[in-house]
């Protein structure tokens, strides 16, 4: 059974510093790896897929990698901004289309 | 662009109630669409995907069922609303391999 972990839970960072958020999944074996951010009451909004091929993708001032072999995702944030403020989900797609989430990071940039 | 509707926003049901919450989506076709429930100081949780008309697989024994009558809505139901059946529920739409896009959730709090 796929499991997938974020540590950790809450972090709480002072503006501009960049930042890493690790997440990690239990069975190798998946097609993607997704990143979300969703803001408080709302739903997700899908940043970053890796492709079980890829190692990383770049959006902007975020950066995800991905290491299948030793079952382990990090998003990089450059600079954070009070406006990144979230909670951060990692997900990976296993077979189904079925998608298995960890319990995210509650992110807090303090100005 | 993909749309995804859902209806109502907020609801309150004593227990014991009906349930019936919709999604429908816009500007694709044939998608597999998900329902998902965020229980507070849980993660989301995969309840049900569909990828098509009918077809429904369920991931959880639960008291809860779900309807795909038309190719772009997705329906969520209860006969009988239990207390445990509170949380944030998220319908998505997915392709193939692609990421999940994900509508902006019902929030059920069952009294």
């Amino acid at each position: 059974k796929q499991e997938v972990t974020q540590i950790p839970a809450a972090l709480s960072v002072p503006e501009g510093e960049n930042l890493v958020l690790n997440c990690s999944f239990t069975d190798s074996a998946i097609y993607n790896l997704q990143w979300f951010r969703q803001d408080p009451g709302k739903g997700l909004t899908s940043l970053l897929l890796i492709q079980s091929s890829q190692r990383e993708q770049t959006s902007g001032r975020l950066n995800a990698s991905l290491d299948k072999s030793s079952g382990r995702s990090t998003l990089y944030i450059a600079a954070s901004q009070p406006g990144d403020s979230a909670t951060y989900l990692c997900a990976v797609l296993r077979g189904g289309q079925k998608l298995v989430f960890g319990q995210g990071t509650r992110l807090t940039i303090n100005p | 662009s993909q749309t995804i509707h859902q209806w109502p926003a907020t609801l309150v049901q004593p227990v014991g109630s009906p349930l019936s919450l919709e999604c429908t989506v816009e500007g694709t076709s044939n998608p597999n669409l998900y329902w998902y429930r965020q229980a507070a100081g849980r993660g989301l949780q995969l309840l049900f995907y569909s990828v098509g008309i009918g077809q429904i697989s369920s991931e959880v024994p639960q008291n809860l069922s779900a309807s795909r009558p038309q190719d772009r809505q997705f329906i969520l139901s209860s006969k009988k609303l239990l207390l445990s059946d509170s949380g944030f529920y998220l319908c998505a739409l997915g392709q193939s391999g692609e990421t999940q896009y994900f509508g902006p959730g019902t929030r059920l709090l069952v009294l």
